[in-house]
């Protein structure tokens, strides 16, 4: 059984450009989480989403950014008209359930930098 | 909105050394979680702690979380190069159960350990 899947696992955009990172979940998990790792700062959240759903969408600039969850397929975050400021770690997580009793299962994340 | 702490920010420990990380809270944990996360990887989940005063081991990584549910500790016995890495605790945004799972994380803690 894979676990999540991000890829790529290294994107190079520059200023302007649109960045599309791609998550796919563990078999059996609809819910996703990502996550954004800036330098020097924590691990922030971002956005939950089932399939085809947005639930909590809170730590989303609001700008440029959208995430989606379609019925087949991965979740993509996407980032429009890139700036230095995107360039981070970005992660997903998934989970079977909307309870988190022991835990997400991370991605080993995608690395964005803005050139 | 929830903040956790942990100290020490970094720390440096000769191999054999034990060592404690703390993480504290500004409410009452709902639910606890300890991640490692190798330079450039993703986060490893270690284990969740809920109740007040519970305590959790796997091989030599010990965690416990208070009476008041407001602290948890991750103790290394013995360690290894194997454990370096940042470690980072998380808990849930809300109450646990609800309708949005995010979880917040403190600010890490990262560990070299000198052979």
């Amino acid at each position: 059984n894979a676990g999540v899947m991000q890829n790529p696992r290294h994107l190079v955009r520059r200023r302007g450009q649109e960045a599309r990172l791609r998550c796919s979940p563990m078999k059996g998990h609809s819910h996703v989480y990502w996550y954004r790792q800036l330098p020097e700062e924590g691990l922030k959240f971002m956005v939950y989403l089932q399939k085809e759903n947005i639930i909590d969408e809170s730590g989303m600039p609001k700008e440029r950014f959208s995430a989606e969850f379609p019925k087949e397929g991965p979740s993509i975050l996407r980032i429009q008209q890139v700036v230095r400021g995107d360039s981070a770690a970005y992660f997903c997580a998934s989970s079977p359930s909307p309870e988190i009793s022991y835990g997400y299962t991370f991605g080993s994340g995608t690395r964005l930098t803005v050139v | 909105s929830q903040e956790l702490e942990q100290s020490p920010q970094s720390l440096i420990v000769q191999e054999g050394k034990n060592l404690t990380i703390n993480c504290t809270s500004s409410k009452t944990l709902y639910g606890l979680y300890w991640y490692k996360q190798k330079y450039g990887e993703g986060l490893i989940f270690l284990m969740m702690l809920q109740k007040g005063g519970e305590e959790k081991s796997h091989e030599k990584i010990t965690a416990k979380l208070d009476e008041k549910k407001q602290q948890s500790s991750l103790h290394i016995t013995a360690s290894q190069p194997s454990h370096a890495g940042i470690y980072l605790c998380g808990a849930t945004g809300g109450h646990y159960g609800g309708a949005t799972n995010k979880l917040i994380f403190g600010t890490g803690t990262l560990l070299a350990v000198q052979p």
